[in-house]
């Protein structure tokens, strides 16, 4: 019934470690999305989760992002050997189904901050 | 490249008054546009949304207006209220993903 959750709210870590944010999308929301907005910045486009098809990663920055969607649900995005610039809110967001007209909903966001 | 931006980073209005905001895409090709009110330390919350086959979508005290001549979207809020105050974005989508200005910060004086 609630809308898209994320944890952790925060998380501190120190460059160089790997770090997992998870989203929990709206219940019977076929797809997913992640986005990241820096300080004073708009929301930026990294990943998307379609449904049964391949996910659009042509936002992510690096080979360091990586992310992944079980059973249709959950998606875990995964930053690994971390950087300060990589501080940021990180946001997930769902919609009931795949398509460009489509309204997507937000969570709270993880902050990260990397020192 | 895409790119959505918004013409004033910051808008200042008295409450009770009416707030313009407005925003200038590029992609022509964009099917879908939505504006989002971001309040501190939350995510976006969804106001209102209008697809390219309309000009004029109404909402409870907000409407948006889309000109695709010119590339402009705008969101009008009528009897602006505090609580109206934050950051607010547009955003356009023609793949799915979503193509976001920088945002505008509403204030409203008391």
């Amino acid at each position: 019934g609630a809308g898209v959750s994320q944890s952790p709210s925060n998380k501190v870590t120190e460059k160089g470690k790997d770090v997992e944010l998870r989203c929990d999308p709206i219940s019977g929301h076929t797809a997913l999305y992640w986005y990241r907005q820096s300080l004073g910045q708009g929301l930026e486009f990294l990943i998307y989760f379609q449904g049964n098809s391949a996910p659009d990663k042509s936002g992510l920055p690096s080979d360091r992002f990586s992310a992944e969607r079980t059973g249709g649900s959950v998606s875990t995005l995964t930053i690994q050997r971390t950087q300060q610039e990589d501080s940021a809110v990180y946001l997930c967001a769902s919609s009931q189904r795949a398509g460009a007209q489509e309204t997507q909903y937000f969570g709270p966001g993880t902050r990260l901050l990397v020192l | 490249g895409e790119s959505v931006g918004l013409h004033l980073p910051t808008l200042s209005v008295q409450e009770g008054d009416n707030s313009i905001i407005n925003c200038a895409y590029s992609n022509s090709a964009s099917d879908y546009f939505i504006w989002y009110k971001q309040e501190s330390g939350k995510g976006p919350q969804f106001i209102i949304d209008i697809r390219s086959n309309m000009d004029k979508r109404q909402g409870q005290r907000v409407t948006v207006l889309l000109n695709k001549t010119v590339k402009h979207l705008s969101l009008q809020i009528a009897a602006t209220q505090p609580g109206d105050s934050a950051v607010y974005f547009c955003a356009e989508s023609n793949t799915g993903k979503l193509i976001f200005g920088q945002g505008t910060t509403l204030q409203v004086k008391p």
